[in-house]
């Protein structure tokens, strides 16, 4: 496609509930990155997959938050016995994942706007 | 530790004006740094980036920023904003070596324009 998207754009669910968030990165790109944005904050890295493969997972919060890229393209953020403080909004993006990982350009897509009542 | 710091939360100007948004970074070598533009309902866009070479980098939308080593900053300008220009800002440096390579962002600039 032309840009990242995700979907759902809003999840409203219950505590305790389990969420799957889904990213489409751009065409192509191997490196595929989630981010989180709490309210008034700047989005904090959460994991980074080159190809099928997590290389950085230092990022996510605990062991209720996992991500799978199974075929390389498609991303699927999942977060189990979902807590109110996973409210936020999640950040996807991708980069051509070829050269320089600092120095490539990060295509953030819309977000998942999270709200655990 | 890398940070971004982005000292202003909140930001007015009017229109025409210009603009300078602040950033200052915390970082043992000379970093990759990024601003993004995000508005309502949008995802982060990339104003533009410094890796090396010229200090003064040019971005998109009539944006240019500064790198200056001795201040640790990186700050963004723009001679005269635009209502458009109403969005949030982040700063943002990119760590290196081993398996670094995210982003680390500032908490953001809120730019409101008035007529």
């Amino acid at each position: 496609g032309a840009g990242v998207s995700q979907t759902p754009s809003n999840k409203v669910t219950e505590k305790g509930k389990y969420v799957e968030l889904r990213c489409d990165p751009i065409s192509g790109h191997t490196a595929l990155y989630w981010y989180r944005q709490s309210l008034g904050q700047g989005p904090e890295f959460l994991i980074y997959f080159q190809g099928t493969g997590a290389a950085d997972d230092s990022g996510l919060p605990n062991d209720r938050f996992f991500a799978v890229r199974p075929e390389g393209s498609v991303s699927t953020l999942k977060i189990q016995r979902t807590e109110r403080g996973d409210s936020a909004v999640y950040l996807c993006a991708s980069s051509q994942g070829t050269g320089l990982r600092s120095r490539e350009t990060q295509y953030f897509g819309p977000g998942t706007r999270l709200l655990v009542l | 530790a890398q940070s971004v710091t982005q000292p202003d939360i909140h930001i007015t100007v009017s229109e025409g004006a210009s603009l300078e948004l602040r950033c200052n970074y915390s970082y043992g070598a000379t970093p990759y740094l990024f601003w993004y533009v995000q508005s309502p309902g949008q995802g982060l866009q990339l104003l533009l980036k410094y890796f090396s070479g010229d200090t003064l980098v040019q971005g998109i939308k009539g944006f240019e920023a500064e790198f200056k080593r001795s201040q640790s900053s990186f700050n963004l300008r723009k001679p005269s904003v635009h209502w458009s220009d109403a969005a949030e800002y982040f700063c943002a440096v990119g760590a290196y070596g081993g398996s670094q390579g995210n982003l680390i962002f500032g908490k953001g600039t809120k730019l409101s324009v008035k007529p």
